[in-house]
């Protein structure tokens, strides 16, 4: 069936370093994606998302880039922080009003 | 309230017995969603409520599993005779309408352990 999913379950980089958190789709009609972050205890937070008809979007400190040749999206967070530590998940509202989630890489950020 | 909430935050309850679980919306969101996550798991869509419009049940896992949506407003959750299988996290979400279903704030979740 059609899912969201994603290449790493942990990611651990040095504070200051760029985290690359990656996810694949398999919906190739997707035109909409979102990231979450979800710190430990607390539901998924909206971070960004990308439409279909763009390749690259930018947040403060986040940028998403979208790969529709390789159904491909990923997630860099620039000079991650300790604040930055969470599990991330990428997510397809493919369904009418529901969103799927892949299964999320959790990042650690090493002081 | 500014967010989401849901109560309670954690529940152990015995196999076999009934619980429910409780999410307050965002005041004027009209949607509302259920979601269940098992550890190191993403979110498993269960039910969603627009409005007075019949909910879309078709996530829900058996019939054990029910949600009603009182007065437009708050939810319930209600899992009858737990399973230990039935341990997650139980996330509430809510959004202004379906139109806006992308902008979904969620709730802190309901952790539930069934021993």
């Amino acid at each position: 069936g059609e899912s969201v999913g994603l290449h790493l379950p942990t990611l651990s980089v040095q504070e200051g370093d760029n985290s690359i958190i990656n996810c694949a789709y398999s919906n190739s009609a997707s035109d909409y994606f979102i990231w979450y972050k979800q710190e430990s205890g607390k539901g998924p937070q909206f971070i960004i998302d990308i439409r279909s008809n763009m390749d690259k979007r930018q947040g403060q400190r986040v940028t998403v880039l979208l790969n529709k040749t390789v159904k491909h999206l990923s997630l860099q967070i620039a000079a991650t922080q300790p604040g930055d530590s969470a599990v991330y998940f990428c997510a397809d509202p493919n369904a009418g009003n529901m969103l799927t989630f892949g299964g999320g890489t959790r990042l650690m950020v090493k002081p | 309230g500014a967010g989401v909430s849901q109560s309670p935050s954690n529940k152990v309850t015995e196999k076999g017995k009934d619980v429910e679980l409780r999410c307050d919306p965002i005041s004027g969101h009209t949607a509302l969603y259920w979601y269940r996550q098992s550890l190191g798991q993403g979110l498993e869509f269960l039910i969603y409520f627009q409005g007075n419009s019949a909910p879309d049940k078709s996530g829900l896992p058996s019939d054990r599993f029910s949600a009603e949506r009182t007065g437009g407003s708050v939810s319930t959750l209600t899992i009858q005779r737990t399973q230990q299988e039935d341990s997650a996290v139980y996330l509430c979400a809510s959004s202004l309408d379906s139109r806006f279903s992308y902008e979904q704030y969620f709730g802190p979740g309901t952790r539930l352990t069934v021993t």
